[in-house]
């Protein structure tokens, strides 16, 4: 039963344009939404967040969408970069004592030069 | 701060031999999380501690998978004995606890482990 899906597991864009990755949810009691980026041989690293009473947050190159009614949100990055080339993992958090975290299965990205 | 630290970085072993996978958090973190990273999962919780404590063991595939943290700075999780689909990059990562926020979970290298 997975909780918050990725439905794309790769994604090509060309340097400069936009990369738009997408996730959807199932569980209505999530409260927060974040997404996380993944190099080769790293860990996730923690990239922006968005709280369930905001329909969008930005931070330099990237923004999060949430639109709750449809339980999806999605990640912008503009303009997309090679170095941005990374798997992006979406996670929504639920606090049962702490905030645990859902983790999508994750979705590849590839900015080409 | 040299971030959550995880050992050994990289485990070879036989079908049927014990694992012992190693975290140290980051001080003065109160939560404690370990994951299995897997191509068709992607990132599954597998336990997490609160001030030491197991909250949730839900994700904890089978009775040959067991975790402890015996104290704030180390915790370890084991497999006995190892299969070979047990196969994967298991990350620990610790969070803060601060009231009112969603607590960024901090990950380590993560340590990459083949069952053979």
């Amino acid at each position: 039963d997975q909780q918050v899906k990725q439905n794309s597991p790769s994604l090509s864009v060309q340097e400069g344009r936009i990369s738009i990755l997408n996730c959807d949810y199932t569980n209505s009691m999530f409260d927060y939404f974040l997404w996380y980026k993944k190099y080769p041989a790293e860990g996730p690293t923690f990239l922006i967040s968005i709280s369930s009473i905001k329909d969008k947050n930005e931070d330099g190159r990237f923004t999060v969408f949430l639109n709750k009614s449809a339980k999806h949100l999605s990640l912008h990055i503009v303009p997309s970069q090679p170095g941005d080339s990374a798997v992006y993992f979406c996670a929504a958090s639920v606090f049962t004592g702490t905030y645990k975290y859902i983790f999508g299965t994750g979705t590849r990205l590839k900015v080409l030069a | 701060d040299a971030g959550v630290i995880q050992s050994p970085r990289h485990e070879v072993t036989e079908m049927g031999q014990e694992v012992t996978l190693r975290c140290k958090p980051i001080s003065g973190h109160n939560s404690l999380f370990w994951y299995r990273q897997t191509m068709m999962r992607g990132l599954e919780l597998l336990i997490y501690f609160n001030n030491n404590v197991p909250i949730d063991d839900s994700g904890m595939p089978e009775d040959r998978f067991s975790a402890k943290m015996p104290n704030a700075s180390f915790s370890t999780l084991k497999i006995q004995p190892s299969e070979p689909r047990d196969s994967a990059v298991y990350f620990c990562a610790s969070s803060p606890q601060l009231a009112g926020e969603y607590n960024e979970q901090f990950f380590g290298p993560g340590t990459r482990l083949t069952v053979l």
